[in-house]
């Protein structure tokens, strides 16, 4: 079966622009989760979806953030405007089963740079 | 509420000999508790995972670890290294408190790089 796939792989924009994350989830998934991980720091939870509706989005750090999963299939995850602060790697991940059993399937992740 | 520390940031090992990743948790419920790994340009791969069934777990690739709740410590190990094992590795453990059950996200601990010399 086909894994995740997120795009692009890197993204390197100026501070101020927009930039959208897409992730793919494993077809059938109907739980899609984004993680993010900031140089040196761990990776952190930012949101899950249930199909289309967002179970919890706790660790969105502020408003700048968006999060979409129109039709329960793909996601995006939109910046805007992009700052300094939120270079890292942006983690997409899918699984049939709840959270927390550890069942996840890792996308490759989308590194971001913000200049 | 619920933390992972990887005690080591970087491991090196010859090829051959072997492996020890450091992990210890902090929990006030009974933990679910994993070890991912992610080697270069690659996704966040499941290597092994805890659920309160045997202490000894062990995972994919010759790796196990063992849960000692005394300790607290949810230690990595491969008796011995391949090349290929060279990567980053993840101890995670599930944030239960706010959901109970089995539900909860996942806290990731900082990460230990492990390379391998030939």
């Amino acid at each position: 079966e086909a894994g995740v796939t997120q795009f692009p792989s890197h993204s390197v924009i100026e501070k101020g622009q927009t930039v959208t994350l897409r992730c793919d989830p494993i077809s059938g998934h109907d739980n899609l989760y984004w993680y993010r991980r900031v140089m040196g720091k761990e990776i952190k939870f930012l949101l899950h979806f249930v199909k289309e509706s967002k179970q919890d989005e706790s660790g969105m750090p502020n408003n700048r953030f968006l999060a979409e999963r129109t039709g329960g299939t793909y996601s995006t995850l939109k910046v805007q405007p992009a700052e300094l602060e939120d270079s890292g790697v942006y983690f997409c991940a899918s699984s049939q089963r709840d959270r927390g059993s550890g069942g996840y399937t890792f996308g490759s992740g989308t590194r971001l740079t913000v200049v | 509420a619920q933390s992972v520390t990887q005690l080591d940031s970087h491991v090196s090992v010859s090829e051959g000999t072997p492996v020890l990743l450091r992990c210890n948790y902090s929990s006030s419920y009974s933990p679910s508790l994993f070890w991912y790994v992610q080697h270069p340009n690659k996704g966040l791969q499941l290597l092994l995972k805890y659920t309160s069934a045997a202490t000894l777990v062990k995972g994919i690739n010759g790796f196990e670890a063992e849960f000692k709740k005394s300790e607290t410590s949810f230690h990595l190990t491969k008796p011995s290294a391949h090349m290929s094992d060279a990567a980053e590795y993840f101890c995670v453990v599930s944030d239960q408190a706010n959901y109970g059950g089995s539900q909860g996200n996942l806290i990731f601990g900082k990460g230990t790089k492990l390379s391998v010399k030939p």
